[in-house]
């Protein structure tokens, strides 16, 4: 079966300490692996996405993500995190192969920086 | 300009009642979706329209149905509310790439009463 999961569901760090989000997924084939934020109020916006080549991909707002195919992981990582990245994260996988872009999500983590 | 848009952002209605929920994206592609958002956050696919073409229709009641009545306008309209169907329902569209990332609209935010 098709899915991705988060494993933590609410993360609750200080400013300026580091951030790692894990994330897991079960999917028969090449995949394309995503992360999008929800800032509080608004849609989802894409951090950083992986297709192909280098497994270390960074994103936008010094965030970045590993994807290690052995363990069908994909964590996002920033080393310093600041109060504005208080939002919801989600991990989402697709097939690379009959794309039809159907995005499969994880459950979400929220992040609260305290400032 | 907005890129994908969605109307109305709130909508409060009683149990029963019939409703709409409209979406255009300015982007020029082909592929839209609706994601539904649940009280816990978890996003599901509902439906995918490609150039007015019904590709994805996921396990969703009938009192469901999208309707593209051409490649930048996905709406959604909706039977005979239920409770359950309380929700964030969010359009979505694709990029024409094996890799397309999906832009997302700002949500419209259903509550059934």
């Amino acid at each position: 079966a098709q899915s991705v999961s988060q494993h933590n569901h609410h993360v609750i760090l200080s400013e300026a300490a580091s951030l790692e989000l894990g994330c897991n997924y079960s999917y028969g084939g090449t995949v394309n692996l995503f992360w999008y934020v929800q800032y509080p109020g608004q849609h989802l916006q894409l951090l950083l996405k992986y297709f192909s080549g280098d497994p270390l991909v960074k994103g936008i707002k010094g965030f970045e993500a590993e994807f290690i195919k052995s363990k069908f992981s994909f964590n996002l990582r920033k080393p310093s995190v600041q109060w504005s990245d208080t939002a919801e994260y989600f991990c989402a996988v697709n097939g690379r192969s009959g794309n039809t872009g159907k995005l499969i999500f994880g459950q979400g983590t929220t992040l609260q920086v305290k400032p | 300009d907005t890129a994908v848009s969605q109307t109305p952002k709130y909508l409060v209605t009683q149990m029963g009642n019939d409703k709409s929920i409209k979406c255009e994206q300015n982007l020029g592609h082909d592929t839209m979706y609706w994601y539904k958002q649940d009280s816990k956050k978890f996003l599901k696919i509902m439906f995918s329209y490609n150039n007015k073409e019904l590709i994805i229709n996921e396990t969703v009641p009938n009192r469901f149905s999208p309707k593209s009545p051409d490649k930048a306008h996905l709406n959604l309209h909706i039977n005979s509310l239920e409770l359950g169907d309380s929700a964030v329902y969010f359009c979505a569209s694709r990029e024409e790439s094996v890799t397309g990332e999906l832009f997302f609209g700002e949500g419209s935010r259903l509550t059934v009463l």
